[in-house]
């Protein structure tokens, strides 16, 4: 059974920085790409990040590029993301994703981000 | 990379059809087969219901469908049903190897 748990989130001040971390189970996790998706609250989904099966190859969303890092320790099976100079418009669930556009895509629970 | 648009919502009577559509440009929508569709109830998490514009994960209801036209994308649903009432979402694959969300559609059964 696929699984991702994300941890990691909570209450940080503006210009403060936080790492998110996404734990992946029952599936071969170094052969996917994952994602991170945030949603602030009472708004809609919002593409943030990508990271290769391998960790060679990264991509953003452009309003976060030089403030956010994905990143992957696949020896783990787990997913990362660091953000700096966090604003209160970060304020979001963050969630981890399998497969974004795929027929097996899988969501984990989300973190909650409270910058403030 | 602007957000795709999509109606804010969209309404419905039970057992009709109604369509929610999602415009993008030729970078997202118009150049890539890769839109999906994605239903959100209130306080749970995005379920996968469209991918590759048109194909419907093993267990979503065949009343779901999508197509694509240049570039505005379209989920159909048939036969309406109160489990039908959520916010839907799509997503296309960009050419700066990103993806990119729409705006989001509440739908409503009235």
């Amino acid at each position: 059974e696929v699984q991702l748990v994300e941890s990691g989130g909570g209450l940080v001040q503006p210009g403060g920085s936080l790492r998110l971390s996404c734990s992946a189970s029952g599936f071969t996790f170094s052969t996917y790409t994952m994602h991170w998706v945030r949603q602030a609250p009472g708004r809609g989904l919002e593409y943030v990040s990508t990271i290769s099966g391998n960790g060679g190859s990264t991509y953003y969303a452009d309003s976060l590029k030089g403030r956010f890092t994905i990143s992957r320790d696949n020896s783990k099976n787990t997913l990362y993301l660091q953000m700096s100079s966090l604003r209160t418009e970060d304020t979001a669930v963050y969630y981890c994703v399998k497969d974004l556009g795929y027929s097996s895509n899988f969501w984990g629970q989300g973190t909650l981000v409270t910058v403030s | 990379q602007s957000a795709l648009t999509q109606p804010a919502s969209v309404s419905g009577s039970p057992g009709q059809s109604i369509t929610v559509s999602c415009k993008g440009t030729t970078s997202d929508v118009g150049g890539y087969n890769y839109v999906s569709w994605f239903q959100q109830h209130p306080g749970q998490g995005p379920k996968l219901m469209i991918y590759d514009v048109s194909n419907r994960p093993s267990g979503v209801s065949n009343r779901f469908s999508g197509s694509k036209s240049g570039n505005t994308a379209s989920l159909t649903i048939s036969g309406l049903q109160a489990e039908d009432e959520a916010d839907y979402y799509c997503t296309s694959y960009t050419s700066s190897a990103t993806y990119v969300f729409g705006t989001g559609t509440k739908v409503t059964v009235l």
